[in-house]
């Protein structure tokens, strides 16, 4: 069955400094994979996506994704973080065609000024 | 604007009864879902169409039903028979092909049981 891992409910970083929240993937095939972002009570913002082609996926709000196959991986990056930054993060995977979305638990990142 | 509108906002309902979550879209999206969400659990696929007149039960579809009756629209309705129904509920599109891949969500409705 496919799933989607992310192992840090939380992560904190200092402003200024690079971002990371890290997702991982079991799914058959080759899957679409997502990140979206979340304010609170409001619905998901989609930020980029990877489908095909380049690892490295640029998204909005200068976030970046590196997809890895052999380690069935789909980090999610930005150089530079920002205290509007801090928001909830999920990673998903779509497995093929047009299937749902199948989502992690959520990344929950915090950016101290 | 085109996006996904998702009405009422908030909505609170009584034991025993039954109450209908809206969701429209103009994007011209073939395929709708409904997710509930609950603290530290994430998007559970509650129910999803991908045609007009279709649908397909997702992994928590017990106590809840669906309709899709026209392209825009895909009520849920949560029955009596959902014990846990407090929770917030987004509802998603998405269209076909590699570049429409990702789904598009609206605001979410917060359902509380009083």
């Amino acid at each position: 069955a496919q799933s989607v891992a992310q192992p840090e409910d939380q992560v904190n970083v200092a402003e200024g400094n690079p971002l990371t929240v890290k997702c991982t993937y079991s799914v058959s095939g080759n899957p679409y994979l997502f990140w979206y972002v979340q304010y609170p009570n409001r619905g998901l913002q989609f930020l980029l996506k990877y489908i095909t082609g380049d690892n490295l996926v640029k998204g909005s709000y200068g976030f970046e994704a590196e997809f890895n196959k052999s380690q069935t991986s789909f980090h999610l990056k930005k150089p530079s973080a920002l205290v509007s930054d801090s928001a909830l993060y999920f990673c998903a995977v779509r497995p093929s065609g047009n299937t749902p979305l199948v989502f992690g638990k959520g990344t929950r990142l915090s950016v101290i000024a | 604007d085109g996006g996904i509108t998702q009405s009422p906002k908030y909505l609170f309902r009584k034991e025993g009864q039954n109450v209908t979550l809206s969701c429209e879209q103009n994007l011209n999206h073939d395929a709708m879902y409904w997710y509930r969400q609950d603290p530290g659990q994430g998007l559970r696929l509650i129910y999803y169409s991908q045609i007009v007149n279709d649908f397909q039960k997702g992994d928590i579809a017990e106590g809840y039903s669906v309709s899709r009756e026209k392209k825009e629209s895909f009520p849920l309705t949560v029955t009596s028979a959902q014990k846990n129904p407090t929770a917030f509920y987004l509802c998603a599109s998405s269209g076909r092909g590699q570049k429409n891949t990702e789904a598009f969500f609206g605001q979410g409705t917060r359902l509380t049981v009083v």
